[in-house]
């Protein structure tokens, strides 16, 4: 079966640094989507990885290793504002997109 | 500023009682997708639209149904809601057909099911 493992939930500081991993097992794979979701409102695109290595936009990175089905979502400098969920998803062979169930992230002050 | 709209933000219905739920779009783009997502859950397609071709994930129950009568608007309808149709729906658009193309999202509805 196809699937997407992230952690259910992280907390971190103010100004610090967190890595949310997400793992996927799809059949076939055509890119994978890190979404930021605050609770309540619709998910809002962050990053799109369809080859290995990473991708740096502001505070916010996504890396991407196809041999070992492993994204993570790098983010620097945290904010109060980061607090939300993050979805990650990935596209199988038929274009499908594959969700995780999401990180809600915590930051403390 | 161009968006994906989505009314009403909350909507209210009886068990049983059929609803629908609207999105619109400026963004002209050319596929539209409805999502199911419960709480702590991933979205769930329920079906997208290409352009006017539909297209129905094989596990959509019946009792969902979709309308697009224009590139701008598209509609879920909800035939007979039950409890377990209790859900925040989300409308999403891409331009080009290709899953590769960003999905944008609309702020989304949120169905309560008395």
């Amino acid at each position: 079966g196809q699937n997407i493992d992230q952690p259910t939930e992280m907390t971190a500081t103010e100004g610090a640094i967190v890595q949310i991993n997400c793992t996927y097992q799809t059949s076939g794979f055509n890119g994978l989507f890190w979404y930021q979701q605050h609770a309540g409102e619709a998910p809002t695109f962050l990053s799109y990885n369809v080859l290995d290595g990473l991708e740096e936009k502001g505070r916010f990175s996504s890396f991407l290793s196809r041999s070992k089905g492993y994204s993570y979502l790098l983010l620097k400098e945290l904010q109060m504002k980061d607090s939300a969920s993050y979805l990650c998803a990935a596209l199988d062979s038929n274009y499908q997109l594959i969700w995780g169930a999401g990180t809600k992230l915590i930051i403390k002050p | 500023d161009a968006m994906v709209i989505q009314n009403p933000r909350y909507q209210v219905t009886q068990f049983g009682k059929p609803v629908t739920l609207s999105c619109s779009q400026t963004l002209n783009h050319n596929v539209m997708y409805w999502y199911q997502q419960k709480s702590s859950q991933a979205p769930k397609l329920l079906f997208h639209y290409y352009d006017k071709d539909f297209n129905n994930e094989a596990d959509t129950p019946d009792n969902f149904q979709s309308r697009r009568p224009n590139t701008s608007f598209c509609f879920l309808d909800i035939r007979s809601p039950g409890l377990g149709d209790a859900a925040m729906y989300l409308c999403a658009t891409s331009n080009g057909g290709q899953m590769t193309d960003t999905q944008y999202f609309g702020p989304g509805t949120r169905l309560t099911v008395l």
